[in-house]
């Protein structure tokens, strides 16, 4: 079935620092959705994007699609340790269900 | 507005032991997941409901069974504990429509261990 893999799967940055976190499908997509878990807690819903080439942002958080939507990326401005957890990516797998990435796991040093 | 609510949230089991993991969610979605997350990996999906009466299995169901009697409960029940099903559990539902492009919204786990 339709998988998603996501890249690195860990990032160590330097608190105001970018960094940036990258999915990829072997398969269109007709969406891709980004969830943040910190750390002991929920996946968390961030966005979801949907047309090709789309770029989302929320406030130090760019989110990207790709031109055939088969990748999407997370950019991190100026990172904060707040922004410190885990960001999946997922696509459909069916109509029913998504198929979710391994996730980044984030750590950031002071 | 309580979202979607797992009990426990904490539990320890014995190997061989058996126990069901509640969910509940007050959002009258009909979608409805379970998940399992092992330490720093992913989400592996266990079984799945598309509404009331409807269930069917993920990527790793074996060990697991659930019911769907109603829309707003998906209870997980585990028959006979193993050492290889330590993990947290998650518990997600998602709206009505086309449900891969609905977000998901998930409960705050239950953390489980073995013994």
């Amino acid at each position: 079935g339709q998988q998603v893999m996501q890249i690195p799967q860990y990032q160590h940055v330097q608190e105001g620092e970018d960094f940036t976190t990258y999915c990829n499908s072997s398969t269109t997509l007709s969406n891709i959705q980004w969830y943040k878990q910190r750390p002991g807690g929920h996946p968390v819903f961030l966005i979801q994007l949907v047309k090709s080439g789309e770029v989302k942002k929320q406030k130090r958080l760019t989110f990207q699609f790709g031109e055939a939507k088969k990748n999407s990326s997370l950019h991190i401005t100026a990172t904060q340790t707040t922004d410190v957890g885990t960001y999946f990516c997922a696509g459909p797998a069916n109509d029913y269900k998504l198929s979710f990435g391994a996730g980044t796991t984030v750590t950031v040093r002071a | 507005n309580a979202g979607v609510t797992q009990t426990p949230k904490f539990r320890i089991l014995k190997i061989g032991q058996s126990m069901t993991l509640q969910c509940t969610q007050d959002m009258n979605h009909n979608y409805m997941y379970w998940y399992r997350q092992d330490p720093g990996m992913g989400l592996k999906l266990i079984y799945y409901s598309v509404g009331a009466g409807i269930t069917d299995k993920g990527e790793v169901p074996n060990g697991y069974n659930v019911s769907r009697s109603t829309t707003e409960d998906f209870p997980l029940r585990l028959e006979l504990a193993a050492p290889s099903q330590t993990s947290v559990y998650f518990c997600a539902s998602s709206y009505d429509g086309r449900a891969s492009n609905q977000p998901q919204h998930f409960g705050d786990g239950t953390r489980l261990s073995i013994l």
